[in-house]
């Protein structure tokens, strides 16, 4: 049974530049939440999606957009990247009802030059 | 918007001795749960706690969720070089049932 695996696992992007960030769920889980944690730091919640809409929103600006298709697996995408973006993506899945404990992948180590 | 502050930032025991890790948040919480997160790893779910007052224990292990929803402990007994990591809680607020807001962590060294 795989659990929740992301790619790429590490990136290099310029400032302005786009990326894109994929997660596949553990087999089951129907949500995804996507955290950006920066170095000595706790997890930022960025949004979470349910039923291919994205359910709730943390403090990010719009740069930041993300896509759930009918798998359930799920895109980040960064527009227009500043330096401070530079930090660890995680993706994180679950079973539905938010009340249930989330299953983290290994992330993406995203850098901005 | 919502804050959840834990103390210590760090410590460092030698293996054997105890160690506890304190969260609070700014607004009373519908449920906490608790994440280990290795050096270069990613968060591991550890436990949620539900109900006012909760106490739950896992062998080494206990979590406390305190009477007004707004706190939470976590402690290890006669820790061990395994314990090494930074500890999370983290909090869903009443009011957003989605958004999981993590802790600042509590960084654990443990030596022989």
């Amino acid at each position: 049974d795989a659990g929740v695996t992301q790619s790429p696992t590490h990136l290099i992007k310029t400032r302005g530049q786009q990326v894109t960030l994929r997660c596949s769920p553990k087999s089951g889980h129907d949500t995804v939440s996507w955290y950006q944690q920066a170095l000595g730091q706790g997890p930022q919640f960025i949004f979470q999606y349910y039923e291919e809409e994205e359910r709730q929103r943390g403090n990010f600006p719009d740069r930041f957009s993300g896509h759930q298709f009918p798998n359930y697996s799920s895109e980040l995408n960064v527009n227009a990247l500043l330096l401070g973006d530079s930090a660890l993506y995680l993706c994180a899945s679950s079973l539905g009802t938010p009340r249930y404990e989330q299953y983290f992948g290994p992330g993406t180590r995203l850098t901005v030059t | 918007g919502q804050q959840v502050m834990q103390i210590p930032q760090y410590q460092h025991v030698q293996e054997g001795e105890d160690f506890t890790t304190y969260c609070n948040s700014s607004t009373t919480l519908s449920n906490i749960q608790w994440y280990k997160q290795r050096p270069g790893g990613h968060p591991v779910f550890l436990i949620q706690l539900v109900k006012s007052g909760e106490v739950k224990k896992q062998k080494r292990l206990t979590f406390q969720f305190g009477e007004a929803k707004k706190n939470s402990s976590l402690h290890i007994t006669a820790t061990q070089t395994t314990d090494v990591g930074t500890y999370f809680c983290a909090g869903r607020d009443t009011g957003t049932a989605s958004k999981l807001t993590f802790g600042t962590g509590t960084r654990l060294q443990v030596t022989l």
